[in-house]
């Protein structure tokens, strides 16, 4: 079965530096989404991107983050100078449509990024 | 905004007992999704419910979602070792004015259940 994949597994990284966190979606999927859970805490929404645009974003997603699609398969999440806060499980999701029912959510297994 | 309540927020039962969590909030959701996460592994859907009173059976499992699609059950029967992991609600739609959106999941923060041998 199709699967969404992110790389790297774990990323450690210093307070300030910029990481790249990538993801490639299920191919014949379209909206595309990063959500992160902190440690003991609850799943929560980043960003939704569609149709090479982002649809919606919460507050988390400041001008710290971007996203981007290069290249037709690949989905990132960038940000630019990290904080201790930003220490988290970030899972990428991806689904074909928006129907509840025939468009469930897809996850990857996350990036666990710890920043020091 | 919209939350989802989970309760319990942690479950410890001897396998072949039966259980209950539930998932609760004061907005209304277009639909709600079951998911189990296991450590160190994303999140996968159980199941969807959308309509109001829903019941759903997934094998052991049965999900219901409230005639007011403002909450939802999950019930276990005869738990097994098997199904010991993180147990997550989560809704989307609903009103625009409370926040929702047919883009994005709101997720509660899980039952975790451990079913001993």
């Amino acid at each position: 079965e199709p699967e969404v994949t992110q790389t790297p597994s774990h990323q450690v990284t210093q307070m300030g530096q910029e990481v790249i966190l990538r993801c490639v979606p299920i191919s014949n999927h379209l909206y595309f989404y990063w959500y992160r859970q902190i440690l003991g805490q609850k799943v929560e929404f980043l960003v939704s991107f569609y149709n090479n645009e982002i649809s919606e974003k919460s507050e988390i997603f400041d001008d710290q983050f971007s996203v981007e699609r290069p290249d037709g398969s690949n989905f990132t999440l960038k940000i630019r100078s990290t904080k201790l806060e930003d220490s988290a499980m970030y899972f990428c999701a991806s689904r074909r449509g928006v129907g509840a029912y025939n468009s469930p959510l897809h996850f990857g297994n996350g990036t666990r990024l710890t920043v020091t | 905004t919209q939350l989802l309540e989970q309760s319990p927020q942690f479950l410890s039962i001897q396998e072949g007992e039966n259980l209950t969590v539930y998932c609760n909030s004061s907005s209304v959701f277009s639909s709600l999704q079951w998911y189990r996460q296991e450590p160190g592994e994303g999140p996968v859907l159980l199941v969807t419910v959308v309509t109001g009173g829903e019941v759903k059976k997934l094998k052991r499992l049965t999900f219901q979602f409230g005639d007011a699609r403002k909450d939802s059950s999950l019930h276990i029967t005869a738990a097994q070792p098997g199904d010991t992991g993180l147990y997550l609600c989560a809704g989307s739609g609903g009103l625009l004015n409370s926040g929702g959106s047919n883009y994005k999941l709101t997720f509660g923060k899980g039952t975790l259940l451990t079913v001993n041998p």
